[in-house]
């Protein structure tokens, strides 16, 4: 089955650091662009950050933009993201996605067509 | 605030026609890029339901299209079932702030 299961979600203190992580499996991971989006508690999506096949292309939401840094390991098929000074408002159920065709995470995007279950970011 | 927008809430009688606009600006779906749509059902991860304004991945009921115009693009559920009670979200990519955007959602009742 092609499958992502986030990880590394916690209660953390407002300035702390918190690294998150996204295992993948049933597919050919370093073909595909992969995306986090995150659901703050009862409010609507929000993309957070995208990576291409090898890493050599990054994007960022403006709300993250110098604080996160998303990165890849296709040898170990896993995804990260690296959160910095943590804020309140990045309080949310975190999700890893694979992008459905594009190696990129740009403008190529066509959609995401695989989601994890999730893991959740408490920043208080 | 949303860089797209999205009604709050739409509802419906079984086997009607709904739809759900999702209107943009010059920067995101009037530039031309791709629109994408998700159902969410409560307490569950968004599922791809159209990509690319109009097509419809494997699995997905020929119930659901997608159509773009302009600055605008809109979800449209025909044939309307009870499990089809969701929130709705539309993404497109955004030149200006060179990042993904999604609507705000859409809560579809199903009456």
């Amino acid at each position: 089955d092609v499958q992502l299961v986030e990880s590394g979600g916690a209660l953390v203190q407002p300035g702390r650091s918190l690294r998150l992580s996204c295992a993948a499996s049933g597919f050919t991971f370093e073909n595909y662009g992969i995306h986090w989006v995150r659901q703050a508690p009862g409010k609507g999506l929000e993309w957070v950050s995208g990576i291409s096949w090898n890493g050599g292309s990054t994007g960022y939401a403006v709300s993250v933009k110098g604080r996160f840094t998303i990165s890849r390991d296709n040898n170990k098929k896993s995804l990260s993201l690296q959160m910095n000074s943590l804020r309140g408002e990045d309080t949310a159920l975190y999700y890893c996605a694979k992008d459905r065709y594009s190696s990129s995470w740009n403008t190529n995007s066509q959609g995401m067509d695989v989601w994890g279950q999730g893991t959740t970011v408490t920043v208080s | 605030q949303s860089v797209l927008t999205q009604p709050p809430s739409v509802s419906g009688a079984p086997g009607q026609r709904v739809t759900i606009s999702c209107t943009g600006s010059s920067s995101n779906i009037g530039a031309d890029y791709a629109v994408h749509w998700y159902q969410q059902l409560p307490e569950t991860a968004p599922k791809l339901l159209i990509y690319a304004n109009n097509y419809r991945p494997s699995g997905v009921p020929d119930r659901f299209s997608g159509s773009k115009s302009g600055t605008s693009a809109s979800l449209a559920i025909t044939g309307l079932q009870a499990e089809d009670e969701a929130d709705y979200y539309c993404q497109s990519y955004d030149s200006s702030l060179s990042c993904w955007v999604f609507g705000g959602g859409t809560k579809l009742t199903v009456l």
